[in-house]
């Protein structure tokens, strides 16, 4: 069963660093591209990273990007999302998600998210 | 960067009838990459089209996709209970993503 498993999400204070991860199984996350999505509370979807096949080359959202770090550990089939100087509109709910083969950048399997809240 | 658009904010209908959501890109979506999401509350959302009107596996043949370059279409021919819920459009292009803000399909 293919499935994808968030973890790492807490209470942080403004300014601190904390890494999510995504645990695969049922599939090799080394032959996938990978995504990280956020929620706020009561608000819509927002894209913030994806890390391709050879790891090399990551893009991000404008409203992360230089903050937070997209990465994989194969051995472990398992993504990261390193965040760094967090904001009070960091706070949500991070999904992490597979990039369907061949289907045209979409986005197949989903986790069940990890909430994160930045607060003082 | 890719702005979507989607209307109408909210849709009130009732079960049976038909839904018809649009999502506006404010730039052409080369190779027809959009897709379709439906969440529900306290839930991941969940892929219903790719490739703009490509239905995912295990998708109802009542979901169906359409459109090209910048206007896309998501029609739901007869509502079930189901199927209230919000909706989303994604895009690809220049090597990144984005989401349009969701319509809500909710009861009448």
């Amino acid at each position: 069963q293919v499935q994808l498993v968030e973890s790492g999400g807490g209470v942080v204070q403004p300014g601190r660093s904390l890494r999510l991860s995504c645990e695969g199984s049922g599939f090799s996350l080394a032959t996938s591209g990978m995504y990280w999505v956020r929620q706020a509370p009561g608000k819509g979807l927002e894209w913030l990273a994806v890390i391709w096949y050879d790891a090399m080359n990551t893009e991000y959202g404008d409203s992360v990007k230089g903050r937070f770090t997209i990465s994989r550990d194969n051995s472990k089939n398992t993504l990261f999302l390193q965040m760094s100087s967090l904001r009070a509109e960091d706070t949500g709910v991070y999904y992490c998600a597979r990039n369907g083969k061949s289907m045209r950048f979409a986005m197949d399997v989903w986790g069940q998210g990890t909430t994160v809240t930045v607060s003082s | 960067e890719t702005v979507l658009t989607q209307f109408p904010d909210t849709l009130s209908l009732s079960p049976g009838d038909r839904a018809t959501l649009s999502c506006r890109a404010s730039q052409s979506v080369g190779g027809d990459y959009l897709a379709w999401y439906q969440q529900k509350p306290g839930q991941a959302p969940r892929l219903l089209v790719y490739g703009a009107s490509n239905r995912a596996t295990g998708i109802p043949d009542r979901f169906s996709g359409s459109g090209s370059g910048s206007e896309f279409t998501l029609t739901i021919s007869r509502l079930e209970p189901e199927d209230f819920a919000v909706y989303y459009c994604q895009q690809f292009s220049n090597s990144r993503g984005s989401f349009g803000p969701g319509t809500r399909v909710d009861f009448k």
